[in-house]
């Protein structure tokens, strides 16, 4: 099955810029989506179909997706970014959806 | 506004059958294309997606779960249902329904439930 690697954390301090990577095969083939948890709360879409945001999420927040890695970034970190970060994809040619291991962000 | 409410008992024993239940409010499970789904989450782990369903009966389910799942909506109830049989301690998790919308061919979830914890021990 397809896998997806993020690295486990990410520190950045307030009002830098903070890099989060999902590596898999050939991603760049795939459209890839993030998600945002905080501790105790359900997830929430922070951009899909590689960098599209949905309504209400910052443009701080911005993908993008290439060869055999996708990157979520989030511009001007902010304490309110700390969360779990998690990418996903569909795999057209199982039919299933695929989450990365997830990445914890921490604001200095 | 779209809301998805999980509920179900909070505790299963070892070899029973899970069975979830979610109600939407604020969209129509039995039109248009989205997908309806479950995603879980182990203590302390990541996601993992479980399967979704349209009304139309196309059903996705993930293949290390294939064997013991069943997924259904009811378009009466506006809701769907997780059921997993044989449940071991390592299907403790929260449980979360979603709605999966489509862009180019890929399902991604834009709504999400809040989620229920379900522990597997006797």
């Amino acid at each position: 099955s397809y896998v997806l690697t993020q690295p486990p954390s990410v520190s950045v301090a307030p009002g830098q810029t903070a890099t989060i990577t999902c590596g898999g095969n050939k991603i760049g083939r795939e459209g890839v989506n993030w998600y945002q948890q905080k501790p105790g709360q359900a997830p929430v879409l922070v951009v899909y179909d590689d960098n599209d945001r949905p309504s209400g999420i910052p443009e701080r927040f911005s993908g993008s997706n290439s060869d055999n890695t996708a990157t979520l970034t989030i511009n001007r970190v902010e304490a309110g970014d700390e969360a779990d970060y998690f990418c996903q994809v569909w795999d057209g040619r199982s039919d299933l959806g695929v989450f990365g291991t997830g990445t914890r962000v921490s604001v200095l | 506004q779209l809301q998805l409410q999980e509920s179900g008992p909070g505790l299963v024993k070892p070899s029973e059958t899970l069975s979830l239940t979610c109600d939407v409010s604020g969209d129509s499970i039995s039109t248009g294309s989205h997908y309806w789904g479950w995603i879980r989450q182990p203590p302390g782990k990541g996601l993992e997606w479980i399967g979704s369903m349209h009304y139309s009966g196309t059903t996705y389910y993930n293949p290390s779960l294939k064997s013991r799942l069943s997924i259904s909506l009811d378009t009466s109830k506006n809701q769907l249902s997780l059921k997993l049989s044989s449940v071991t301690a390592a299907d403790t998790a929260v449980y979360y329904c979603a709605r999966h919308a489509q862009s180019w061919g890929y399902y991604y979830m834009d709504v999400w439930g809040k989620g229920t914890t379900v522990t597997v021990s006797s």
